[in-house]
């Protein structure tokens, strides 16, 4: 079975510190890579995705990830994050065309001023 | 302007009893879904949607029913065969998957079900 892996459930952090989530899947084939943002008490936003060609991409709010198809990976990086970063973060996944997706566990980011 | 509403914000529900989450679009997106989101889990898929009368189990499609009897709405009722269902609901909806490549996921703002 499919499945998406974030390496860190929680990370705390100061302002101005770089950031860098993990995000693995295990599925051999074609995939669709999104990094998916839940702010408190909003709606989950996309930050970003991936679906071909350059395997750096940027996104919203200076997120960027890039996509090692050779690690499975999808990491999300931020080089400065601020306090208005502190969200849940998802990884996630899609390797068929009506775009179900598989998610992550999730990662809470807290930054302290 | 457009998007998904979910209702209840919040719903209280006694064991044993069913409810039903109400999900409406007015994007005129063709394909619905309902997530599960517990702490430390994720989201989880419960049922999708992908036309009109006509949807597919999730991963975790046990205790739960949808319907599809209109474009714009997708409810779902969890039943009291749901042993766990204390839980956050997301409804979602995309476009046509007609290989366009951009799912554009819009997310409701969900439902959070307590059992009492």
């Amino acid at each position: 079975a499919q499945s998406v892996s974030q390496h860190n459930h929680h990370v705390i952090l100061s302002e101005a510190a770089s950031l860098e989530l993990g995000c693995n899947y295990s599925y051999g084939g074609t995939v669709n890579l999104f990094w998916y943002v839940q702010y408190p008490g909003q709606h989950l936003q996309l930050l970003l995705k991936y679906f071909s060609g350059d395997p750096l991409v940027k996104g919203i709010k200076g997120f960027e990830a890039e996509f090692i198809k050779s690690k499975f990976s999808f990491n999300l990086r931020k080089p400065s994050v601020q306090w208005s970063d502190t969200a849940e973060y998802f990884c996630a996944v899609s390797t068929d065309s009506w775009g179900k997706l598989q998610f992550g566990a999730g990662t809470q980011v807290v930054v302290t001023p | 302007d457009g998007g998904i509403t979910q209702s209840p914000k919040y719903l209280f529900r006694k064991e044993g009893q069913n409810v039903t989450l109400s999900c409406e679009q007015n994007l005129n997106h063709d394909a619905m879904y309902w997530y599960r989101q517990d702490p430390g889990q994720g989201l989880r898929l419960i049922y999708y949607s992908q036309i009109v009368n006509d949807f597919q189990k999730g991963d975790i499609a046990e205790g739960y029913s949808v319907s599809r009897e209109k474009k714009e709405s997708f409810p779902l009722t969890v039943t009291s065969a749901q042993k766990n269902p204390t839980a956050f609901y997301l409804c979602a909806s995309t476009p046509s998957h007609q290989g366009d490549g951009d799912y554009g996921y819009t997310f409701g703002s969900g439902t959070r079900l307590t059992v009492v």
